[in-house]
């Protein structure tokens, strides 16, 4: 079973509402990925952090949305405006070391935006 | 950019049979890609199957086998007698050495074994 915990598991969004999701990484994991899954199963990197810092993010990330990772409390990522072309699974992932490519990922919250 | 290819499910095969799914790489800003396969089983997250960081070298795990072949760029993944709890989602992921480096995945191949 995973220990990366992600919530909510579902999650349904009206377009213009914001949507906000959490993950817990493995306990001593310092860097944590946001990944989406769309519906053709294609995968797309969003950001990642190591402890409370970027490290990468594309530019719709960015623009539409924010993430953070605060010491001592879940990593969140919201959408500040939800599109219908947001709807997809956001996979939350965490890696032992900065050099480590070995991810430990959550189930994941199934977001709908009607 | 950098970009995988890989055999887009489903795949049905019956148990005992052997098994080969497909994954070709693109590592257009990568010197060195790391290969990996991914698997998401029913019920449960997506988790490592295994990974090979060196051209020429084999990963295996839990009966599954890839050859990271940087002349033909491809990482097939291949298990010589499936069982039925190898029915899952299999992806095939490609990623720099480095500090928090993202992966490109492919878009899965979903394996059921038939008994």
């Amino acid at each position: 079973n995973s220990k990366v915990i992600q919530t909510p598991r579902y999650l349904v969004k009206g377009q213009g509402q914001k949507a906000k999701m959490r993950c817990i990484p493995e306990k001593g994991h310092p860097v944590v990925f946001w990944y989406q899954q769309n519906k053709n199963n294609e995968f797309k990197f969003l950001i990642n952090f190591q402890n409370q810092e970027v490290l990468q993010q594309i530019d719709m990330t960015e623009k539409r949305f924010s993430a953070e990772c605060p010491s001592n409390s879940p990593c969140s990522l919201e959408i500040q405006s939800s599109e219908a072309g947001d709807s997809a699974l956001y996979l939350c992932a965490s890696s032992r070391t900065v050099s480590n490519e070995r991810l430990f990922f959550g189930h994941g919250t199934k977001l709908s935006v009607l | 950019g950098d970009s995988v290819t890989q055999t887009e499910g489903p795949v049905t095969v019956s148990e005992s049979e052997s098994l080969i799914i497909n994954c070709t790489y693109s590592a257009t800003s990568i010197a060195y890609p790391n290969l990996f396969w991914y698997v998401r089983y029913p019920g449960e997250g997506l988790q490592l199957l295994l990974k090979v960081i060196t051209a020429g070298q084999k990963g295996s795990s839990r009966g599954f086998e890839a050859t990271y072949n940087k002349e033909t760029t491809s990482f097939h993944l291949q298990k010589a007698s499936v069982q039925e709890s190898d029915s899952a989602v299999y992806y095939c992921a490609l990623g720099a050495q480095g500090t928090g480096s993202k992966l490109s995945f492919g878009k899965g191949a979903k394996l059921t074994v038939s008994p």
